[in-house]
């Protein structure tokens, strides 16, 4: 357990609407990431950061958006929301620095209807 | 661009049947090989690190090894709690994200 929490666990919403996930973590950890997940797709990077206000693109980034205000908190929002975003995501920190193992907090399961 | 492709996409296994997992990648300069076992509904829990040809670890029933171009998860006299979704990952040298293999799922059945 990496001290990771992830929020809401599940949400069911309307394409079109925006929608933001939080991922929180309790150990001052540096580096975070936001994956996906789907069916024969494995898990997908979308977007990390490497401190307070400092994120980049992952390869999946087209319709999502993140902000780190704090070490703890690293924000995923879907500015409108689509059906293609219906998936799992999870949150990742690495323990050490950004190439160190990374250890991935329990999924956000969304569906867009 | 990094690939990774694990085989079969699932195993059936009886209680006691050893197996292997296969894991076939291609990477610019690997940084490390990482293996994740996986329940349903939950994320991705770390079992293993390798990072050159040649080395193996062990955990358990599970013992993971490593080429220039594979990886093995070999699973020793499985137990029905081994059954799971295992997923095999690549670190570049020079990169931060890890590029995932689909996964293998494997029913252990008493």
């Amino acid at each position: 357990d990496a001290g990771i929490t992830q929020s809401p666990r599940h949400k069911v919403t309307e394409t079109g609407t925006p929608v933001t996930l939080r991922c929180h973590q309790t150990e001052n950890h540096r580096y975070m990431y936001w994956y996906r997940q789907d069916p024969g797709h494995g898990l997908r990077l979308i977007h990390y950061s490497y401190g307070v206000k400092d994120t980049d693109k992952g390869e999946v980034s087209d319709g999502y958006s993140v902000s780190r205000s704090k070490t703890e908190d690293f924000l995923l929002t879907l500015e409108s929301a689509t059906s293609s975003q219906t998936s799992v995501y999870f949150c990742a920190i690495s323990v050490g620095g950004e190439q160190e193992t990374q250890y991935f907090g329990p999924g956000t399961r969304l569906l867009v209807l | 661009e990094d690939q990774v492709t694990q085989s079969p996409e699932a195993l059936r296994l009886q209680e006691g049947e050893s197996s292997s997992l296969n894991c076939s990648y291609t990477v610019s300069g690997l940084r490390g090989l990482f293996w994740y076992r996986q329940d349903p509904g939950k994320g991705p829990e770390f079992l293993f690190t390798l990072y050159s040809a040649g080395e193996e670890k062990e955990k358990e029933r599970l013992k993971a090894t490593l080429t220039k171009k594979e990886s093995f998860l070999h699973i020793t006299a499985p137990k029905p709690e081994d059954s799971a979704t295992y997923l095999c990952a690549v670190q570049g040298s020079n990169d931060y994200k890890l590029s995932f293999g689909a996964g293998t799922t494997v029913t252990v059945r008493a």
